[in-house]
């Protein structure tokens, strides 16, 4: 199956600072790529949606200046979190879809700020 | 009202017992629908999808939908304490990229 990548797979880092998590796919051409952020013991929600070469998407009560989505290439998108805090930490999760209608998720990247 | 609900659960089964996991969606616009099977600290990974009303079976799953009643459910026939996991329900609406929207998940947890 197709496999989507995360990197990296934790970080911790102080408040205020900026951390970037890129998403790849290792096998296939990903025209759409999701962000996820999962809270415990809750479920996914979607942040973004960014197609290659456009300006990504945002969910509602995301906020587009804080949480920067690039998708530079079909094989990677990158979420950079600005300014981190600490109810930012959380698990974030990318997915990536090819034309067919199956998301493959990568492994999740979680987050923690001190 | 959420766009995609679960039946709350936690769900707990015996060993070998049949689970059944249920879901229902408020959007008449969706096409396909996913369940993903989550284990604590991992991403979700998908067990099936279906997009056609009736029963699709894959080894010890079937999964059923029936879009008259907006109605998905996951059959797990033999459950095995591997099963214990958190299981997603999702669906896309109408949209051409597929978005997925997922339900708050129902903990199965199969003891011996």
């Amino acid at each position: 199956g197709a496999v989507v990548s995360q990197h990296p797979s934790w970080v911790i880092c102080k408040s205020g600072t900026s951390v970037k998590i890129e998403c790849r796919s290792l096998d296939f051409q990903a025209t759409t790529m999701f962000w996820y952020r999962q809270f415990p013991k809750q479920s996914l929600m979607l942040m973004a949606t960014s197609n290659e070469g456009s300006k990504a998407t945002y969910e509602q009560g995301v906020e587009k200046d804080k949480f920067l989505i690039n998708h530079a290439s079909l094989t990677l998108s990158t979420l950079t979190v600005t300014s981190a805090h600490p109810e930012d930490s959380s698990f974030y999760i990318c997915s990536a879809k090819d034309r067919g209608n199956e998301q493959f998720f990568g492994p999740g990247t979680r987050l923690t700020v001190l | 009202q959420k766009e995609v609900e679960q039946n709350s659960g936690p769900l707990s089964v015996p060993e070998g017992a049949i689970a059944s996991l249920n879901c229902t969606y408020s959007d008449r616009g969706s096409q396909s629908f996913f369940w993903y099977r989550q284990y604590s600290g991992k991403s979700p990974e998908l067990i099936m999808f279906i997009y056609s009303n009736g029963d699709k079976e894959d080894g010890r799953f079937t999964a059923q939908l029936n879009k008259a009643s907006q109605y998905v459910s996951l059959l797990i026939r033999d459950s095995q304490p591997s099963d214990s996991a958190t299981y997603l329900c999702a669906g896309t609406g109408g949209t051409s990229y597929g978005k997925l929207t997922f339900g708050q998940g129902t903990i199965l947890t199969v003891h011996p």
